[in-house]
């Protein structure tokens, strides 16, 4: 299907674990960007991709490590999940900076 | 910093009634302005996209406002239905075109 796409939908992992979030999108999106939510923050971007093998850092970068070799895939990997990393996460794509963002259906994480 | 605040955080309406949601910003230096709606366990549909440069978009029911001077924005629901019930999230783009910045969202109810 068209659009963009992040597996698992649920997750729950044991803290210490490593654990990757994937995000797809069939539009050949030039920018994509991970998101997590939650109550009393919003919504805050984590890391975010220009191109493939362009990322950067956003707002909250610590314990996380995107990498984006093939334009339409781009992981977040928690190297070593905390409690504090229970969120929903959001993927997101854009074609360009003068053009609409879409976001992914999201992946709610439960670190136990 | 970017921060961006919408109010009312909630409301509560009877089915038919007009109505506008707001969102300030504190940084004028944005590309554009997007409309999200966030349905309960759900991701981010787009709604509309202002640029910098125009002072409103429209979309069926929807139209939305931007004074970049002052930092407002605000999002016009006409006739209002209970399928309209959600949450509203306005986010600016800096003009960088990597970081977009949510505000915490309008939490809608339309009674029937």
């Amino acid at each position: 299907d068209a659009g963009i796409t992040q597996s698992p939908r649920y997750k729950i992992t044991e803290t210490g674990r490593q654990v990757t979030l994937m995000c797809h999108q069939t539009w050949s999106h030039s920018y994509m960007f991970w998101y997590r939510q939650d109550l009393g923050h919003g919504l805050r971007l984590i890391y975010y991709s220009a191109a493939a093998d362009i990322t950067d850092k956003g707002e909250v970068p610590d314990g996380y490590v995107v990498s984006r070799s093939k334009t339409e895939n781009f992981p977040l990997t928690l190297e070593s999940a905390t409690r504090s990393q229970t969120s929903v996460y959001f993927c997101a794509s854009r074609q360009g900076i003068n053009t609409e963002a879409f976001f992914g259906q999201g992946t709610r994480l439960t670190v136990v | 910093k970017q921060e961006v605040t919408q109010i009312p955080a909630a409301l509560s309406v009877p089915e038919g009634e007009n109505l506008v949601l707001n969102c300030s910003f504190t940084d004028s230096a944005i590309y554009n302005l997007q409309w999200f709606r966030q349905d309960p366990g759900k991701g981010l549909t787009s709604l509309l996209l202002i640029q910098s440069s125009q002072r409103e978009q429209t979309s069926g029911r929807l139209n939305a406002s931007l004074d970049k001077s002052s930092g407002r924005s605000t999002l016009y629901i006409a006739a209002s239905q209970p399928g309209d019930s959600a949450t509203y999230l306005c986010a600016v783009l800096n003009n960088a075109g990597n970081m977009l910045t949510f505000g915490g969202g309008t939490r809608l109810m339309v009674k029937p």
